[in-house]
């Protein structure tokens, strides 16, 4: 069964740090891109970060530019996402998506974890 | 950027058909693929249409998806309405090294 679980949420103040993992299993996780996704409470879908299969290319949305960074540990299944300057805008369940092909340049998010919970107050 | 517009609400009762459209506002939405994913409330999203008009195995055929280049929409369309449908639709889409999501149509069954 492909599992994805996040962790590291939690609450933090403003101008604080947090760095969020996503535990992988059941899939190949050196295959496939993964994504992060936010949805603030009672919004919709927001797109946060991007990253290939094999850790090389990076994307982020421009409204998180130079206050997130996303990586992989291909050896352990762990994706991360480190946040930095937090603000209350950024409270959120942050959820981590497996992409269905080696890039997020095509493909689609096509299984989800229960997401962390970031509150910034 | 481009921005995916998506109506906030619909209602509709069981049995009945219904369609969400997703309209993008600059660029062909024949340019580049459209997904549709399903929400319910406290739940996580799960894909029901990819590459505009596929299914994932297990997403009964009830869901379709296209696409219509002349009102540059992409179009989801759920018939035969269970109360189980009743859930939050997204749309998404590629832009240049980013992610577009639609804001959301909150479905509405009874």
């Amino acid at each position: 069964e492909v599992k994805l679980v996040e962790s590291g949420g939690g609450l933090e103040q403003p101008g604080g740090s947090l760095r969020l993992a996503c535990v992988s299993s059941g899939f190949t996780f050196a295959d496939h891109a993964m994504t992060w996704v936010r949805q603030a409470p009672g919004k919709g879908l927001e797109w946060v970060s991007g990253i290939s299969a094999s850790g090389g290319s990076t994307y982020y949305a421009d409204s998180l530019k130079g206050r997130v960074t996303i990586s992989r540990d291909n050896s352990q299944n762990i994706l991360f996402l480190q946040l930095r300057s937090l603000r209350a805008d950024d409270t959120a369940l942050y959820y981590c998506a497996k992409w269905s092909t080696a890039t997020t340049l095509l493909g689609y998010m096509d299984v989800w974890g229960k997401g962390t919970m970031v509150t910034v107050s | 950027n481009f921005l995916l517009t998506q109506p906030l609400s619909m209602s509709e009762s069981p049995g009945k058909t219904v369609t969400i459209s997703c309209t993008r506002s600059s660029g062909s939405i024949a340019s580049t693929y459209v997904q549709w994913y399903q929400q319910r409330p406290g739940s996580s999203p799960i894909i029901l249409i990819y590459e505009d008009r596929h299914r994932p195995s297990g997403v009964p055929d009830r869901f379709s998806g296209s696409v219509d280049s002349f009102s540059n929409s992409a179009t989801l369309t759920i018939s035969g309405l269970k109360t189980e449908d009743e859930a939050t639709y997204y749309c998404h889409s590629y832009g240049v090294n980013h992610q577009v999501f639609g804001g959301g149509t909150k479905l509405t069954v009874l």
